[in-house]
């Protein structure tokens, strides 16, 4: 079965400082799936990548995929108080049957 | 705005006292999809439907159910709830089941006494 590795597993950043994430999958992605998840309250889709290479930006973040397809990447820059929360990867496709395996997260601080 | 609505936010019940969790949306999105979110961990699918189709995972325990009686709602029953069944539960949905994102509700805490 497929699993996916994030690190770090939390991170504590200096507000404006820049900061990525990664997500390491066990097999090929055929669809990868960054949220974002408060304390408490359920996940906020920010981006979806599938194509190998792929890149997305919103706002200051930014998710890629490589071109093998079994790594991601989340950059924030210039982080704020507000990107505080749990983020997490998830793999999903027509392959997982709607199935989405997720991450175990990388909780972020942001210190004002 | 569209959404994912679960209710209550927060369920209290007893142990071994059946219980039913309720998720509705306004996506008018074909899949609906059950989570179980543990404390510190990564969110489980228990199963989901596709449209009136229901697909459950092989490790979800018989306790849990769910019912789907129309395209806007989904049911969580969890029929004798013990004290391992507390924690989040996650309703989200999909247009469809390729690559399609899942849009999440915000989740109902439940507590077992």
């Amino acid at each position: 079965s497929q699993e996916l590795e994030q690190s770090p597993q939390s991170l504590i950043v200096q507000e404006g400082k820049n900061l990525t994430i990664n997500c390491t999958s066990s097999k090929t992605l055929y669809g990868l799936y960054w949220y974002k998840q408060k304390y408490g309250e359920g996940l906020i889709f920010l981006m979806m990548l599938q194509k190998g290479g792929e890149e997305k930006s919103h706002e200051k973040i930014t998710a890629k995929l490589d071109e093998k397809k079994q790594q991601s990447s989340l950059h924030i820059t210039a982080s704020q108080p507000s990107h505080a929360g749990i983020y997490l990867c998830g793999a999903g496709g027509y392959n997982q049957g709607g199935k989405l395996i997720f991450g175990q997260g990388t909780e972020l601080s942001v210190k004002p | 705005d569209a959404m994912v609505i679960q209710n209550p936010r927060y369920q209290v019940t007893q142990f071994g006292k059946p219980v039913t969790l309720s998720c509705s949306q306004t996506l008018n999105h074909n899949v609906m999809y059950w989570y179980q979110q543990k404390s510190s961990q990564a969110p489980k699918l228990l199963f989901h439907y596709y449209d009136k189709d229901f697909n459950n995972e092989a490790d979800t325990p018989d306790n849990f159910q769910s019912r789907r009686p129309n395209t806007s709602f989904c049911f969580l029953d969890i029929r004798s709830p013990g004290l391992g069944d507390a924690a989040m539960y996650l309703c989200a949905t999909s247009r469809d089941r390729g690559f399609s994102p899942q849009h999440f509700g915000d989740g109902t805490r439940l507590s077992i006494l």
